[in-house]
């Protein structure tokens, strides 16, 4: 059975850091591309950013280009994302999701995490 | 920058038909936009109902059926259930790497 569990989400000052990570269980994590998707309070779903499989190329949104950094190991089962400069408006459940083979969709989801950035 | 259109709400009566679309601010949505579908309900993650325009995922009900109409992507629920009252997005495949969801549908049944 596939899971993800998502996890270092918390309460972070505008300008500061946190690094979430994704625990994968129940399939092969290296043959397949992660995403991580975002929902503020109240609003729809952001596509955030996503890593093959290998995690040679990696892709990101306008909004958090240059911010944000996702990466992967491999050996832990482990997607992360390096969230730096924080803003308030990256404020939101951070989902952690697997790409469905080659193609251009999440096939299953984590629960989330949530990242609040306040003073 | 490109926007992905939905409506922002529907309400269908239980057993009737609703198709909801999801559209492009510049350009036409195509199977090469490789559209698919997801259904939240609140408080949940989402959940995959269709993908690479046509194709239902696991354990997804034969009612939720996916198609191109005209410039658009379109998911359709026939024969409405009351659990089906969720938010329903869509996700586009925009080229050099980039996925966009659409701004969401909130379907009633009543």
């Amino acid at each position: 059975e596939v899971q993800l569990l998502e996890s270092g989400g918390g309460l972070v000052q505008p300008g500061g850091s946190l690094r979430l990570s994704c625990a994968a269980y129940g399939f092969t994590f290296s043959k397949y591309g992660m995403s991580w998707v975002r929902q503020a309070p109240g609003k729809g779903l952001e596509y955030v950013s996503r890593i093959t499989g290998s995690g040679g190329s990696t892709y990101y949104a306008d909004s958090v280009k240059g911010r944000f950094t996702i990466s992967r190991d491999n050996s832990k089962n482990t997607l992360y994302l390096q969230m730096n400069s924080l803003r308030a408006e990256d404020t939101a459940l951070y989902y952690c999701a697997k790409r469905g083979g080659t193609t251009h969709y999440c096939d299953y989801w984590g629960q989330g995490t949530l990242v609040t950035v306040s003073s | 920058q490109t926007v992905v259109t939905q409506e922002p709400s529907f309400s269908v009566s239980p057993g009737g038909t609703v198709t909801l679309t999801c559209g492009l601010s510049s350009g036409s949505v195509s199977t090469n936009s490789y559209p698919s579908w997801y259904q939240q309900t609140p408080g949940q993650a989402p959940r995959t109902l269709i993908y690479n325009t046509d194709t239902r995922s696991s354990g997804v009900p034969d009612r939720f059926s996916g198609s191109i109409l005209g410039n658009k992507a379109a998911l359709t629920i026939t024969g409405a259930q009351a659990d089906d009252e969720s938010d329903y997005y869509c996700l586009l495949y925009m080229g050099s790497g980039i996925s966009v969801f659409g701004t969401g549908t909130k379907v009633t049944v009543l």
